[in-house]
């Protein structure tokens, strides 16, 4: 099976240019949520999707949006950059399971915005 | 709301000798705990759950962890450190009815041959 891919690798951007990446889901996995981690720091939740819609927002200004196709992959969406969205951002899939079921993590898309 | 705490910034412990990262843990209601490992550059890798059931679970590449509710801990551990081991290593939580973790800020492991 496959894993999470997320695209590009590495970014770099100007600060209020604006920003699209990219996640494809695991094989069998339909929902999608996307992360962000500070250097230095933990994973911070951005949103989840499921069934293309938002079901789950972190604490992020409404400048962070996503999207989410038929085919379970994902896109992450930020406008207006700014010096502190520089981080990585970690796209992770899953099953949708009461349990919790484990969640597959993509090698995540290193952003600076300078 | 839930929260995790990794209360060691970074832990050293020498090859062959046991291991053991902490995380303790605050939840209304039955917690749902995972470790995750992260290598240098590179996205989180499952290490192993507690949903419910035996409070000692063991998961990938012999790691086991602890669940133990009266001191709200779950605490990593493995019984032989291998360099190969060395890595920044996430506690996390799961919140809500979907799949929102919350993460610790992580807890650096160095083993040293």
């Amino acid at each position: 099976e496959t894993g999470v891919t997320q695209s590009p690798t590495h970014l770099i951007k100007t600060r209020g240019q604006q920003v699209t990446l990219r996640c494809s889901s695991q094989s069998g996995h339909n929902t999608v949520s996307w992360y962000q981690q500070a250097l230095g720091q933990g994973p911070q939740f951005i949103f989840q999707y499921y069934r293309e819609e938002e079901n789950g927002r972190g604490n992020f200004p409404p400048r962070f949006s996503g999207l989410q196709f038929p085919n379970y992959s994902s896109e992450l969406n930020v406008n207006a950059l700014e010096l502190d969205d520089s981080a990585l951002y970690l796209c992770a899939s899953s099953r949708p399971t009461p349990s919790g079921d484990g969640y597959t993590f993509g090698s995540g898309t290193r952003l600076t915005v300078v | 709301a839930q929260s995790v705490a990794q209360p060691e910034d970074q832990v050293n412990v020498a090859e062959g000798n046991p291991l053991t990262v902490k995380c303790t843990y605050s939840v209304s209601g039955n917690p749902y705990l995972f470790w995750y490992v992260q290598y240098p550059n590179r996205g989180l890798q499952f290490l192993l759950k507690y949903i419910t059931g035996d409070n000692l679970v063991k998961g990938s590449y012999g790691f086991e962890a602890e669940f133990n509710k009266s001191q709200t801990s779950f605490h990593l551990k493995k019984p032989s450190a291998l360099v190969s081991d060395s890595a920044l290593y996430f506690c996390a939580v799961r919140e809500g009815g979907y799949n929102k973790l919350i993460f610790g800020a992580g807890t650096r492991l160095a083993v040293h041959p």
